[in-house]
């Protein structure tokens, strides 16, 4: 039974365009969320995070989204370069148990 | 600066046979963990570690082992290599203070035949 989702395999947008990437969780007692990037032959990348008391974290081009009653997270990418062009997993984590939680991915394509 | 070095980065093994990744970590990292990585399923977590000689398992421990007797090496044992173990395996640490990132390795292609 996951308890992070990502719905969506896969998301093309055009350079310069917003690219706004979604994750689901289960467990509302997750402390920690995180957006991680890969590219193939790699391993995944640290890209941002966000508390649980916080609804919003920038860092330049990234924004990340939470929104506890949904319990929805979301990554937003503006503007989106081809260079962004990998696949990204949310996590979360919860401090009791000491274990990190990953959705499934979304491979996100930025075209020129 | 080396950071999480996964050792080795591909591997082929006929069903039944045994090994042992390497994970190696230079940060001082408390926490370390194993994950493994599968088409349309995302990172599964297989093991982790709060520190040296504490061990824990995650949600698909089953044929594997690991042990932390140094705060810096986790090694991950496959005792007896079955074709569903065929994946890619990433061991990743972190400080295991609160809204710390984990740090991955590069990862080890592992094919069982």
């Amino acid at each position: 039974d996951q308890q992070v989702k990502q719905n969506s395999p896969s998301l093309s947008v055009q350079e310069g365009r917003i690219s706004i990437l979604n994750c689901d969780y289960t467990n509302s007692m997750f402390d920690y969320f995180l957006w991680y990037k890969k590219y193939p032959a790699e391993g995944p990348t640290f890209l941002i995070s966000i508390s649980s008391i916080k609804d919003k974290n920038e860092d330049g081009r990234f924004t990340v989204f939470l929104n506890k009653s949904a319990k929805h997270l979301s990554l937003h990418i503006v503007p989106s370069q081809p260079g962004d062009s990998a696949v990204y997993f949310c996590a979360a984590f919860q401090y009791n148990f000491n274990k990190f939680y990953f959705g499934s991915g979304t491979k996100l394509n930025v075209k020129p | 600066n080396a950071g999480v070095t996964q050792t080795p980065k591909f591997q082929v093994l006929k069903t039944g046979q045994s090994m042992t990744l390497q994970c190696a970590q230079d940060m001082n990292h408390e926490y370390m963990s194993w994950y493994r990585q599968d088409p349309g399923m995302g990172l599964r977590l297989i093991h982790y570690s709060v520190g040296a000689g504490i061990t824990d398992q995650g949600e698909v421990p089953n044929g594997y082992n690991v042990s932390r007797s140094t705060t810096e090496d986790f090694p991950l044992r496959l005792l007896s290599a079955a074709p569903s173990q065929t994946s890619v395996y990433f061991c990743a640490s972190s400080p295991g203070d609160s809204n710390s990132p984990l740090h991955f390795g590069n990862g080890t292609r592992l094919t069982v035949t």
